[in-house]
Order: C-alpha cells, then sequence, then structure tokens
C-alpha cells in the first residue's frame, strides 16, 4: 500500500497568512494526488485533484503542486471560512489512502 | 442539490453484524460508481469497498473482505453494505461517496453514520 505522510498534524496562522500542507508518498503516485477540506458538521469538500487541478468552484487561493512523492496545497490570504481539516488522498492506485490530515486553527 | 444521506448506524456486540445504507438524490445514481470510507475518532480516513455502476464490479480493502459486502439497488437510488463478524476496530464513522468520472477521486460525500462495536 502506498504510505501518505502528511504534515504538519497542526497549524495555526491569522486571516490574510498564507500557509502550506505537505503530503509525501512511500512510492511514485505521478501526478494523482487529491486534497480535502473537512469541517465540522459538513461533508467533505474535493479541493484539488492531479496534484494541481483546482476543482469547480473552488477559490483560486487554493493552489496544488508536487509530482512523484512530494506534493503541497498552499492556501493564500486565508479567510475564516478555510480553518479545519484538511487530508490528502492519492488516487493513483488501490487501495487508496489518505494523509492522517492537518488541522488548521486560528491563531 | 447532490446528496448522500447515509443511514443504519448504531451499536452491535463484537461478532454481530449491521447493515449501513447510502441514499443518493440530486442526480442519475446508475451513472456513478460508489465508495464506502470510514474513520476512527482520532484517525484518518480508510478507504473500504467501491461498487460499479451495474454492480458487475466490486473491490475491497484486506481489511474488510471478505467480511464486508457492497450492493446497490439503483432504482431505488441505495448503496448498501452489510458489515458482518464486526470487530471493535471497525468502530468508526462510515462514509458513501460518489466518485468523479476521473477515477477514483470524490466530488460528494454524505455526512457519515457512527458504527460502534462494543460489549
Amino acid at each position: 500500500d502506498v504510505q501518505m505522510t502528511q504534515s504538519p498534524y497542526n497549524l495555526a496562522a491569522s486571516p490574510g497568512e498564507s500557509v502550506s500542507i505537505n503530503c509525501k508518498a512511500s512510492k511514485n503516485i505521478i501526478k494523482y494526488l487529491a486534497w480535502y477540506q473537512q469541517k465540522p458538521g459538513k461533508t467533505h469538500k474535493l479541493l484539488i485533484y492531479d496534484g494541481s487541478t483546482l476543482q469547480s468552484g473552488i477559490p483560486s487561493r487554493f493552489s496544488g503542486s508536487g509530482s512523484g512523492t512530494d506534493f503541497t496545497l498552499t492556501i493564500r490570504s486565508l479567510e475564516p471560512e478555510d480553518f479545519g481539516l484538511y487530508y490528502c488522498q492519492q488516487h493513483n492506485e488501490y487501495p487508496l489512502t489518505f494523509g492522517s490530515g492537518t488541522k488548521l486553527e486560528i491563531k | 442539490e447532490v446528496q448522500l444521506v447515509e443511514s443504519g448506524g448504531g451499536l452491535v456486540q463484537p461478532g454481530g453484524s449491521l447493515k449501513v445504507s447510502c441514499v443518493a438524490s440530486g442526480f442519475t445514481l446508475s451513472s456513478y460508481v460508489i465508495h464506502w470510507f470510514r474513520q476512527a475518532p482520532e484517525n484518518g480516513i480508510e478507504w473500504l469497498a467501491y461498487i460499479h455502476t451495474d454492480s458487475r464490479y466490486t473491490h475491497y480493502a484486506e481489511t474488510v473482505k471478505g467480511r464486508f459486502t457492497i450492493s446497490r439497488h439503483n432504482a431505488k437510488n441505495t448503496v448498501d453494505m452489510q458489515l458482518s463478524s464486526l470487530r471493535s476496530e471497525d468502530t468508526a464513522m462510515y462514509f458513501c461517496a460518489r466518485e468523479m468520472p476521473i477515477a477514483a477521486i470524490f466530488d460528494s460525500w454524505g455526512q457519515g453514520v457512527m458504527v460502534t462495536v462494543s460489549s
């Protein structure tokens, strides 16, 4: 199975700042990485797939980069609604696997 | 509005069985592959199984193969998963999700249903 190592576990930032979340795969997953946001009382929201493709309806302050084994989600100019849990998921092979999550909190 | 709603969770004893269901609305269920996932408290998300549009193909994670069975009833807009031989480590929130035409990514998820395995 492809192990996904996500960092940091916790992240605190203020509105207006930029943050980055990293995801490292245990083997080459080419470009096939997705990012999701999870908030209490809401369903998981797809943000990015294929490493850098922005899902329809997602603000352009979200961006993804990387290939092979190393990927990054960057959120520029944080908005209050951006705080929550973020997960990466490799979609290159089965079993699909996820990172352990990053909790983005308000500083 | 695209919506997935899970039901059927609850408390079950070790070794017991339970069926969780996922009801779809706002889209044509028969056109989409549906997956199940789970998330234990303080744990990440674990993929469990998928079922193709016409039920021809199913695929399971090794941790649940032989114990969980996924099925679908397109006319009823429902995808079920029968959970059997349950263990304490199966305690988790269970989610269904719709796969996008681009493989293995998910643009719509349910809110989840809690399954607790305990004596």
